[in-house]
């Protein structure tokens, strides 16, 4: 069965500071996609990013950049120079083509303090 | 504006007493799901549908139900067979049922039982 760890419950840094949350997943299927979701205070899930299972390249966005790789079966998400907007928890997720639906990890709590 | 939204935002309810959340999209997504999360855990899929007028049971059904009887609308009713509802709803809606589509999230309803 699929499975995602984050085993990073909380994390605090100082604001300009880089930070990487972890992710750790297990799976048996060949095809599977990978994704980041953002919840701020208010809730409601923000999506981030999707990988494929094919796809290892790694992926930047701003002060956002995402390391995938298979050998390790990991897909971590880093933040360069963080602000206090990126204070929230992190979702790391699974999904896999044979299977019924998404697994989602427990979250990191990220504080990022002024 | 496109999107997802949910209400009410914050729902109080009696023990034994049903009630419903409300789930509505317009962004004519076929796939819609609805997920619990508790304090400091992962989501946990309750049902989804593929496609109006379907739905299927996800990991923690019991207590829980669903109709889709239009596309843009994925009620969810907590009866009172669930035996802890106090949590965080959050409900989801993808263009299609597969592993690569990626969910979009609504801003969630939080249940408390008193």
């Amino acid at each position: 069965a699929q499975k995602v760890t984050q085993a990073q419950t909380e994390i605090s840094v100082v604001e300009k500071e880089d930070v990487t949350l972890d992710c750790v997943y297990e799976t048996r299927d060949t095809t599977y996609y990978l994704f980041w979701y953002k919840q701020p205070p208010s809730g409601e899930l923000v999506f981030l990013i999707r990988r494929n299972s094919f796809d290892e390249q790694n992926e930047i966005s701003g002060r956002y950049s995402w390391n995938f790789q298979k050998s390790t079966s990991s897909f971590n998400f880093t933040i360069t120079a963080s602000q206090v907007v990126d204070s929230a928890v992190y979702f790391c997720a699974l999904s896999e083509a044979a299977g019924d639906d998404m697994r989602f990890g427990a979250g990191t709590r990220l504080t990022v303090k002024p | 504006d496109g999107g997802i939204t949910q209400s009410p935002k914050y729902l109080f309810r009696k023990e034994g007493q049903n009630v419903t959340l409300s789930c509505e999209q317009n962004l004519n997504h076929d796939a819609m799901y609805w997920y619990r999360q508790d304090p400091g855990q992962g989501l946990r899929l309750i049902y989804y549908s593929q496609i109006v007028n379907d739905f299927q049971k996800g990991d923690i059904a019991e207590g829980y139900s669903v109709s889709r009887e239009k596309k843009e609308s994925f009620p969810l009713t907590v009866t009172s067979a669930q035996k802890n509802p106090t949590a965080f709803y959050l409900c989801a809606s993808s263009a299609d049922w597969g592993a690569q589509d990626t969910q979009y999230f609504g801003p969630g309803t939080r249940l408390t039982v008193l």
